[in-house]
């Protein structure tokens, strides 16, 4: 099976920027997608192919990748960016979908 | 812009099936977009725990599937109601989870995309 890696938790104080990383051996091949899930809610994409951005996503959010490991960055956190939040990818033979274990930020 | 509603049983007994639909509205299930061909996605997510991506099938029939659920999974797309279908056989209490339906937005060039759209799930209990 193909595991993405996530920390469990991050926290950080409204207006700094928060990272939150997903680390996987495919990831030098393969995009990355970032989901935010708010409490009860069904997941939001936020970042697509490694680094796009959807309309509609605050511009606070930007993400990159290099080599093994993918970076979801929320330069300027905000309250609402509270949540939990997943990475999505997939092993080099495209055999195994996987998220990553979800990444819970706290904005406080 | 597409919509989803997921609907089906709540609560499913150990050993036998899970089934449930997923309605597509604000769009005809049979096409794309200017984006990209839509693939019809079933992922679920346990109280507490993270998401699992479950599988997906094109409108032409084409499916893949999370290798650990291959045995007891089948998505299928029903072009006339416009919708899709999960069913999941032998169910444990593993299986107790939130079932979300997504639309994957896959482009041209690509094998995978984004989960674009997605319904607001369901709660599917496995317990006698």
């Amino acid at each position: 099976s193909y595991e993405l890696t996530q920390p469990p938790s991050v926290s950080v104080s409204p207006g700094q920027t928060a990272r939150i990383t997903c680390s996987g051996d495919a990831l030098p091949k393969k995009y990355v997608y970032w989901y935010q899930q708010k409490s009860g809610q069904a997941p939001v994409l936020v970042i697509y192919e490694d680094s796009i951005r959807p309309s509609g996503i605050p511009g606070r959010f930007s993400g990159s990748s290099s080599g093994t490991m993918a970076t979801l960055t929320i330069s300027g956190a905000q309250v609402e960016d509270e949540g939990d939040y997943y990475c999505f990818s997939t092993d080099t033979s495209d055999n195994h979908r996987v998220f990553g274990g979800g990444t819970r930020l706290s904005v406080l | 812009q597409v919509q989803l509603q997921e609907s089906g049983p709540g609560l499913v007994k150990p050993s036998q099936t899970l089934s449930l639909s997923c309605t597509v509205s604000g769009g005809s299930i049979s096409s794309g977009s200017y984006s990209g061909r839509y693939f019809w996605t079933w992922i679920r997510q346990p109280a507490g725990k993270g998401l699992e991506w479950i599988g997906r099938s094109y409108i032409s029939g084409s499916t893949d599937y999370n290798p650990s659920l291959k045995n007891r999974v089948t998505i299928s797309v029903n072009t006339s109601k416009n919708q899709f279908s999960l069913k999941l056989t032998s169910v444990t209490a593993a299986d107790t989870a939130v079932y979300y339906c997504a639309t994957e937005v896959v482009p041209a060039a690509n094998q995978y995309g984004a989960f674009d759209f997605w319904g607001r799930g369901t709660m599917v209990t496995v317990s006698s």
